[in-house]
């Protein structure tokens, strides 16, 4: 079984700021793993994902995420946080090869940005 | 462009009444999803389609309903047994093969 946590409703930075929201999973099996940006009243898209290939993943918009199997963790940075960047974030896991339906959603964290 | 349409993107209802939910898409993505998102949560699977005139039940599929005659089309009537339809409803789809999802832009709901 899969799960995951993302730690932290609300995170608040600074334009120009280090984002890192954070993010750790449980998993039976090594896992895929997904980061998805939500603006508000508006769909999820896809930042980026993890599918056992390298461990530091690049995404959309200057994100990145990092793969730790020690840690479980899978969390999510920019280095320069920009307005624009203001929305929901959201974790999720999957098993490898397992059906989208099976996708297990973290409860989200908040982005604000301060200028 | 190819993407999914929802519609309305509000609408409002008042207790006791079904009301149905569009989901239209033109990606050619064989499986189509339903999340109910509440503030504060995650996305939660209410019904999901892999295949025209099949589909399962998610984890919160008390009080929803959905068909799938069409490839392009999958449905959800939010009906008045579902005690609690106030939420954000997300459609997605993907291709079976990635299970990468693509959402559309939400109906918000909302029961006077």
């Amino acid at each position: 079984a899969q799960s995951v946590t993302q730690l932290g409703s609300h995170v608040s930075v600074s334009e120009g700021a280090l984002v890192l929201l954070r993010c750790n999973y449980s998993s039976s099996v090594p896992p895929y793993l997904f980061w998805y940006v939500q603006y508000p009243n508006q769909g999820l898209q896809l930042l980026l994902k993890y599918t056992s290939a390298a461990t530091l993943v690049k995404g959309i918009n200057g994100f990145e995420a990092e793969f730790k199997k020690s840690e479980t963790s899978f969390h999510l940075t920019k280095p320069s946080a920009h307005m624009s960047d203001a929305a929901e974030y959201f974790c999720a896991v999957r098993a490898p090869y397992s059906s989208a339906s099976k996708i297990i959603f973290g409860s989200g964290t908040r982005l604000s940005i301060r200028p | 462009d190819g993407g999914i349409t929802q519609s309305p993107k509000y609408l409002f209802r008042k207790e006791g009444q079904n009301v149905t939910l569009s989901c239209e898409q033109n990606l050619n993505h064989d499986a189509m999803y339903w999340y109910r998102q509440d503030p504060g949560q995650g996305l939660r699977l209410i019904y999901y389609s892999q295949i025209v005139n099949d589909f399962q039940k998610g984890d919160i599929a008390e009080g929803y309903s959905v068909s799938r005659e069409k490839k392009e089309s999958f449905p959800l009537t939010v009906t008045s047994a579902q005690k609690n339809p106030t939420a954000f409803y997300l459609c997605a789809s993907s291709i079976v093969r990635t299970g990468e999802l693509f959402f559309g832009e939400g109906s918000r709901l909302t029961v006077l």
